[in-house]
């Protein structure tokens, strides 16, 4: 099984809403990602966890939270959110290489956000 | 911040032409990868370069890099209408502690008409 499952495809929230965006995977990865993408634009690396731990946080606001509560699953919870975060979010893994880089990442279909 | 530049933004080809699509960055790298995105979905990785490497090759694609001059480039030969989608290059980085951090160019645009 070759495939990041993303759940909602979907999701419209309003400003004061709090909800999750899930993340599956089942390839033994054990390294996770968040990238956010806004249209014609490329996707920018929000999170990455290694080990079910935070290992980059590229300085996203903290209505973003992300939270890897297995190897196979990672979340990411929103609250507060403003119309400006509307955006394709992206998750992916990949093996982990000892520290050294050069493994390719497998993507999910991505979650299309709507804040109204 | 982006890592590179891309060239073309967009580009129209017919069905059984060759497309290519240039990449230039910023920094030096370890290994520089290709990607594809068909619209507003997922990426799909194409295929990867190391830096001690020129010329790679995988099925209809042919990629190139030229770590003197920061850029690489990626062949499409024989383009189908399938191939139409969004091509991104991404250099990487290694995250401590494990896994790797992409930075992705601008893209190029395909459109393979029939």
């Amino acid at each position: 099984d070759t495939e990041v499952t993303q759940t909602p495809k979907h999701l419209v929230m309003g400003m004061t809403n709090k909800k999750s965006l899930k993340c599956e995977q089942h390839m033994g990865h054990r390294a996770m990602y968040w990238y956010k993408q806004k249209a014609k634009k490329p996707p920018e690396l929000m999170f990455v966890y290694s080990y079910e731990k935070l290992s980059i946080n590229e300085s996203v606001p903290s209505r973003f939270s992300p939270e890897c509560p297995n190897s196979s699953l990672l979340n990411l919870h929103l609250h507060a959110l403003q119309p400006e975060d509307s955006a394709l979010y992206l998750c992916a893994s990949s093996w982990l290489a000892g520290g050294r880089s050069g493994n390719e990442q497998y993507f999910g279909p991505g979650t299309r956000l709507t804040v109204t | 911040s982006q890592q590179g530049e891309e060239d073309p933004q967009a580009l129209s080809i017919q069905e059984g032409e060759n497309a290519t699509m240039n990449c230039s960055y910023k920094t030096s790298i370890n290994n520089l990868q290709w990607y594809r995105q068909n619209s507003g979905r997922g990426l799909v990785h194409l295929i990867l370069i190391r830096s001690n490497e020129r010329e790679k090759h995988s099925g209809r694609l042919r990629v190139t890099l030229d770590t003197s001059k920061k850029s690489s480039s990626l062949l499409i030969t024989a383009s189908r209408a399938a191939d139409t989608a969004s091509y991104f290059c991404a250099t990487d980085a290694a995250v401590t502690g494990g896994g790797n951090k992409l930075t992705f160019g601008t893209g190029t645009q395909l459109k393979v008409e029939l």
